[in-house]
This record gives structure tokens, C-alpha cells and sequence, in this order.
């Protein structure tokens, strides 16, 4: 079974600097998705990035981008210029692509703190 | 495009009653999923519609979980004689079958609090 860990319960960063936020997965499958999601409190998630396993490039949607490193079955995000709205919680999830399954897997998120 | 929608947004009920809660997904969506989040956690997957045929349901959705789609659109699940682990959000996501949209929309969710 695939499972999703995010070891970092909180973080903290400064308004305008740059924070990683970590993910590892564990899969025996070769072809999937990876997702980051954004929790903001007592609101609904949305979707930040996504990244397919197939594809060697990282993905990047502005200001947020993802290390994926296939081999060590990481996948981080970076936020670069923190800003005040991007505090929230952050989910990292795992799709297979397996054509059978399409439920997502969650790790326990991270909690992103913004500091002015 | 209106996003998914869930009603109702709070819930609060006794031990041993009945809740039903609603969700509307994006309308060209023909995938629902109902997923269950605790406090600190992540959300966990309850199941799964592709129009209106339930494909996948996970061990968590015990016996006293129904959650039906009868005409491919909106989706209810029921919660039987609620228990205080009962209590959650239960999160409803839609997704498009199309390969390249299949990314899961989330709606804001029903907390439920079960006294």
C-alpha cells in the first residue's frame, strides 16, 4: 500500500523569504501523480501544484515549485516570496495512475506560518 | 463553473440519530469522492462514484455509511446511528474523467460533531 509522510507538523518563515516544505512517499508503482493542496483555515483546499511521475521535469506555478527526485521518492515544495496568504495548511498527496484506482492519498500536512 | 458545494456546512447531532449531508459537484465533473478528515490529519478516502455507479468504497465505510449518486449528479451520505468518532469533515471532491483533468476539485466541506 502507498503511504505519504510530512514530517514537519509546523513551519515557520518570514514575510518575502523562501520555505521548503517536505514530502516523501512510499510506492511500488511506476507511473502516478503528486499533489500539493492548500488548506487556509475554515476554508476549503485547493490545489497549488502537480507533478506526474513520468515527466523529469519539476513543475512550478508562479511562485511555488516542487523538487521531485523520483529515485529517493521525495517531493518537496518551495514557496519563494512568502506572503501573508500563503499561511495555511499544506497536504501532500499521492494518485496512482493505475486506471482501477483513483482515490488520493494525504500525509498530515504541514502548517505553514507567515511572520510579518 | 461554480465549484463543488456541500451542504450542509456544520452539523451538530446526538449519539444514535441519522445526518445526511449533500454534495453538488462541478457540473461536467462525472467523478465524486467523499473523503473524511479528523482534527491533525489528513483527509482519507471513504469513496468513490463514476457517474452514478459506486466503484471503489474503503474499509472505513463501515456498515452504517451509505452514500448513493442516483442520477450521476449530486451525491448524499448517510451516517446510521452516529458515534462520537463519527465526528469530522467530510470532504466531497468532483474530477473530470478526461486524461490531463483528472486533478480532484474539494468542496468546503461538513464538519460533523456528534454530542
Amino acid at each position: 500500500a502507498q503511504t505519504v509522510t510530512q514530517s514537519q507538523p509546523e513551519m515557520s518563515v518570514q514575510e518575502a523569504e523562501t520555505v521548503t516544505l517536505s514530502c516523501t512517499y512510499d510506492t511500488s508503482e511506476s507511473d502516478y501523480y503528486l499533489f500539493w493542496y492548500k488548506q487556509p483555515p475554515s476554508r476549503q483546499m485547493i490545489l497549488v501544484i502537480r507533478q506526474e511521475a513520468y515527466k523529469q521535469q519539476n513543475a512550478t506555478e508562479n511562485r511555488f515549485s516542487v523538487n521531485f527526485q523520483k529515485a529517493a521518492k521525495s517531493f518537496s515544495l518551495k514557496i519563494s516570496d512568502s506572503q501573508l496568504g500563503d499561511a495555511a495548511m499544506y497536504f501532500c498527496a499521492y494518485r496512482s495512475a493505475d486506471s482501477g484506482t483513483y482515490k488520493y492519498i494525504f500525509g498530515t500536512g504541514t502548517r505553514l506560518k507567515v511572520l510579518a | 463553473d461554480t465549484g463543488v458545494s456541500q451542504d450542509p456546512r456544520h452539523k451538530i447531532t446526538k449519539r444514535g440519530q441519522n445526518v445526511t449531508f449533500r454534495c453538488d459537484p462541478i457540473s461536467e465533473h462525472n467523478r465524486l469522492y467523499w473523503y473524511r478528515q479528523t482534527l491533525g490529519q489528513g483527509p482519507e478516502f471513504l469513496t468513490y462514484f463514476q457517474n452514478e455507479a459506486q466503484l471503489e468504497k474503503s474499509r472505513l465505510l463501515s456498515d452504517r455509511f451509505s452514500a448513493e449518486r442516483p442520477k450521476g449528479s449530486f451525491s448524499t451520505l448517510e451516517i446510521q446511528r452516529t458515534e462520537q468518532g463519527d465526528s469530522a469533515m467530510y470532504l466531497c471532491a468532483s474530477s473530470s474523467q478526461d486524461r490531463g483533468r483528472r486533478t480532484q476539485y474539494f468542496g468546503p466541506g461538513t464538519r460533523l460533531t456528534v454530542l
